[in-house]
Formats: C-alpha cells, structure tokens, sequence
C-alpha cells in the first residue's frame, strides 16, 4: 500500500513567517512521529501522536512550535515566527501502534532566508 | 532521557569485507533498538531491528547483535557490495509506559571502496 507522504516537499520562506507542515501516515497506522534532521546532524525526536493525543510536548524546541493530528490519520507540524535556525528537513513517521516499527515519509525541506 | 552514542562516524571498507557499527544506549528501559539506512537526499529506511528478548537477528547479509547488560547493540554487514554505501543510524526506544519518540544515533558514513 501507499507509503507515508508528507507535503510540500520544499519550503523556502521568510524569516519571521509560519509555516505548516503535513504528514498523511500509511493507512491504519495509530502511532505517528515528527522528528527534524539538520544538515548531517542526525535525527532528533519533536513529538508523538497515539490517535490524536500528544501525551509529551517537552520535545517541541520552542513554543513557536505545535502539532495536531485530527481523525486519527493526517498531522500538521506548525512553526510560527520562522527563524534561520528551523531550517532544516522535518520527517514524519509512522506505525501500526506504539510498539511498531517506523516507516518515515520523504520530509519536507524547510529553508528560512 | 536516553542517550545513544554511535561509532564510528565515518567507516571505509572494501567491497566483499565486513563493515560493524557499534552503539551503546544509556536508557536500561529501552527495549526495541533498529537500525535505518539513509542514502543521500532520501528518507531513512528500517533495513533491521531487534528487540530485548532476543540476542541476535540475522536478515541474509545483515545482522544484529544486542548486550543488554553493557547496552551495547551492534550492526553487521558480511560481503559488502557498492550498494551498501550510505549513512546508517543506530535507534533505541522504550516502548512500554511512558514510551516516547525514537533517540538516533549520530550517524556512520559507510563508504564502500570497489
């Protein structure tokens, strides 16, 4: 079936605008991921979802970050007031419940000029 | 929190060798560790993983190893081929009460040299 996809694939925005980032997880996956990966840095954990409850925001890097999830399937990672340090690629994960394995999305590259 | 220190960051090895990347993790509830395998531009994918009741996990060339009592978990690669070159991350996670996000390792760079 349809992997995990996340839209847009690129995003290049001004400093101090929002953005928002989308995750369609694999169909039936309960559990999805946000986790960022800077350039060749690896990947650090922002927050989880198990249906549509975030039971652990302390990942988030600062405040202008949030997430939501509603119907239990698509996710929106929202950062507000972009600042050049956000740059970075944001991926999405997800799996059949929370003891499952992973499968990320492609990511979404966001620059901040 | 858990803390995952990989190593080494950069591995080159000839094409038909082995190639091991070792991690160890800090966190002794952590109890499913896999490994992703990233090439450049592309998103990271579950090439193995193992769990904390087992030992050992093999999957034709790759295989895993896992010592709970020194956290230590190690990825194997026999008869490397030029396909294998890319950057693998190392991952460990608790996934009972209170389970949380995955906490990756830096990163090797395996280069395979023909």
């Amino acid at each position: 079936g349809a992997g995990v996809s996340q839209s847009p694939s690129n995003k290049v925005t001004e400093k101090g605008k929002d953005v928002e980032l989308r995750c369609d997880p694999i169909s039936g996956h309960t559990a999805l991921y946000w986790y960022r990966q800077s350039l060749g840095q690896g990947l650090e954990f922002l927050i989880y979802f198990q249906g549509n409850s975030a039971p652990d925001k302390s990942g988030l890097p600062s405040d202008r970050f949030s997430a939501e999830r509603t119907g239990g399937s698509v996710s929106t990672l929202t950062i507000q007031r972009t600042q050049q340090e956000d740059s970075a690629v944001y991926l999405c994960a997800s799996s059949l419940n929370l003891a499952g394995e992973q499968y990320f999305g492609p990511g979404t590259r966001l620059t901040v000029t | 929190g858990e803390n995952v220190e990989q190593h080494p960051s950069t591995l080159s090895v000839q094409e038909g060798d082995s190639a091991v990347i070792k991690c160890t993790y800090s966190d002794s509830a952590s109890n499913y560790f896999p490994w992703y395998k990233q090439e450049l531009g592309k998103r990271p994918q579950l090439i193995i993983d193992i769990r904390s009741n087992v030992g050992e996990k093999k999957d034709q060339r790759i295989a895993v190893t896992l010592n709970k009592t020194a956290k230590h978990f190690s990825l194997h690669i026999t008869e490397t081929q030029p396909e294998d070159s890319a950057v693998y991350f190392c991952a460990a996670r608790a996934t009972g009460g209170g389970a949380d996000g995955l906490t990756f390792g830096k990163g090797t760079h395996l280069i395979i040299q023909p």
